[in-house]
């Protein structure tokens, strides 16, 4: 059974980098057709995808977090990463990472984990 | 980008009642949209895929209809259980997104 767990500081301080990993298991995250997104809620409010990497190498990004995205996979460790670089306290969010397929919607999700942006 | 809108935003309703909450896209999507509900501390769970396929598990008095820009879930008969958060989501392009949300509280 396919599960996806998210892990980094809880905390990160402003205009630093927050960074997240998604560690896979039951599944390897080089299969065929899959891609590896990240999604994120801010408290209270709803839910906005931040981007996905497909099992190619190839990754999108919501226009709006482009400039400071970057997402990448580590096929050794069966992980994939998230940095969002410049952040401010509207960045403030609980993260998920989800895996979905081709011409399907993101089935799996981790269960996510809280970012704090304070100093 | 393809923008979702979902409303209403909140709903009031009681047990058994029958419930609709609407998403429209941007653009069309085909019907390449699914819907979540969200309980608070938890992430979503699928509940239709291809805009009217029920996810395997989910009780058959959910279900979805549309194609197009023109989305509806319906609840034929709610639940305790369903008073919850929906999300609409798109997947039609490569760039996702989410509806805004509609709370479903109880009257």
């Amino acid at each position: 059974q396919l599960q996806l767990q998210e892990s980094g500081p809880g905390l990160v301080k402003p205009s630093e980098t927050l960074s997240l990993t998604c560690t896979v298991s039951g599944g390897s995250i080089s299969s065929s057709s899959y891609y590896w997104g990240w999604i994120r809620q801010p408290p209270g409010k709803g839910l906005e995808w931040i981007g996905s990497i497909y099992y190619s190498g190839s990754t999108y990004y919501n226009p709006s977090l482009k400039s400071r995205v970057t997402i990448s996979v580590d096929t050794s460790k069966n992980q994939f990463s998230l940095k969002l670089s410049s952040v401010t306290a509207a960045d403030t969010a609980v993260y998920y990472c989800a895996r979905a397929r081709s011409y399907d919607p993101p089935r799996g999700w981790g269960q996510g984990t809280l970012v704090t942006v304070s100093s | 980008d393809i923008q979702m809108t979902q409303s209403p935003s909140t709903l009031s309703a009681s047990v058994g009642d029958r419930v609709t909450i609407t998403c429209r896209a941007s653009q069309s999507i085909s019907s390449w949209l699914a819907w979540y509900q969200q309980k608070p501390g938890k992430a979503p769970k699928l509940l239709i895929y291809k805009a009217s396929s029920l996810e395997s598990g989910v009780p058959s008095r959910f279900s979805g209809s549309g194609s197009g820009t023109e989305f509806t879930l319906t609840i034929s008969s709610l639940q305790p259980d369903d008073f919850a958060t929906y999300y609409c989501q798109q997947y039609n392009s490569y760039l996702w997104t989410f509806g805004q949300g509609t709370k479903v509280e109880i009257k």
